[in-house]
C-alpha cells in the first residue's frame, strides 16, 4: 500500500518570501503524484500533477513541484507568495494503472504581511 | 463546466438516525468517487464508480455505508444509523476516466452527528 507524508502541518511565511512544502510518499509500485490546495469552505482544487517525463512540474498560481525518485519526494516551491495563497495544501499519490488518491494529512500555508 | 455539486452543504443529525447525501458530477465525467475527511486529517477514500458499476470499497466504508449511481450520473451515500464518529466531511469528485486524469471536487458536506 502507498502512504503520503507532509512533514510540516503548518508553515508560517511573511507575503512575497519563497516557500516550500515538503512531501514524502511510500510505494513499491510506480505512481502519480499530484497536489491540491483547499481554501476555506471550498473543494479540493488540483495545482499540478506528475504523471511522467520531466520531473519539474509547473502549475497554477506560481506553484511548482520537483519529482526525486530516489528520494521518494515532491516538494511543492513558490518563490514568493501572496496573502491570498494562504489555504491548506495536500499531496496525494495514485498507483499508475488506478484511480484512487491517497492523501497526506495536509500543510497549513499561512501568509502574513 | 459546471463544476461537481454536493447536496446538503451541511447536516446536522442526532445519533442513531440516516443520512443521505447526493452528488452531481461534471457532465461527461464517467467516473465518480467519494472521500471522507476529518478534522486535522487528508481526504481518506471510501469508493469509487466508473458508470453505474461499483468498482472498489475501502475497509473504511462500513455496512452501514451505502453508494448508488443508478443511471451513471448523480450519486448518493447513504448512512444509517449515525454514529458520532461518523461526522466528518463528505467529499465528492468526479473524473473523465484513468488514474492520470485530474479528479475535480466538490465542495462537501459536512456532517455533524450529535
Amino acid at each position: 500500500a502507498q502512504s503520503v507524508t507532509q512533514l510540516d502541518s503548518q508553515v508560517p511565511v511573511f507575503e512575497e518570501a519563497p516557500v516550500e512544502l515538503r512531501c514524502n510518499y511510500s510505494s513499491s509500485v510506480s505512481v502519480y503524484l499530484f497536489w491540491y490546495v483547499q481554501y476555506p469552505n471550498q473543494g479540493l482544487q488540483l495545482l499540478l500533477k506528475y504523471l511522467s517525463g520531466s520531473t519539474l512540474v509547473k502549475g497554477i498560481n506560481g506553484f511548482e513541484a520537483e519529482f526525486n525518485k530516489s528520494q521518494t519526494s515532491f516538494h511543492l516551491r513558490k518563490p514568493s507568495v501572496h496573502i491570498s495563497d494562504t489555504a491548506e495544501y495536500f499531496c496525494a499519490v495514485s498507483v499508475t494503472g488506478y484511480s484512487t488518491l491517497t492523501f497526506g494529512k495536509g500543510t497549513m500555508l499561512l501568509v502574513s504581511p | 463546466d459546471t463544476g461537481v455539486s454536493q447536496d446538503p452543504r451541511h447536516k446536522i443529525t442526532k445519533r442513531g438516525q440516516n443520512v443521505t447525501f447526493r452528488c452531481d458530477p461534471i457532465s461527461e465525467h464517467n467516473r465518480l468517487y467519494w472521500y471522507r475527511q476529518t478534522l486535522g486529517q487528508g481526504p481518506e477514500f471510501l469508493t469509487y464508480f466508473q458508470n453505474e458499476a461499483q468498482l472498489e470499497k475501502s475497509r473504511l466504508l462500513s455496512d452501514r455505508f451505502s453508494a448508488e449511481r443508478p443511471k451513471g450520473s448523480f450519486s448518493t451515500l447513504e448512512i444509517q444509523r449515525t454514529e458520532q464518529g461518523d461526522s466528518a466531511m463528505y467529499l465528492c469528485a468526479s473524473s473523465r476516466g484513468s488514474g492520470s486524469e485530474t479528479q475535480y471536487f466538490g465542495p462537501g458536506t459536512r456532517l455533524l452527528v450529535l
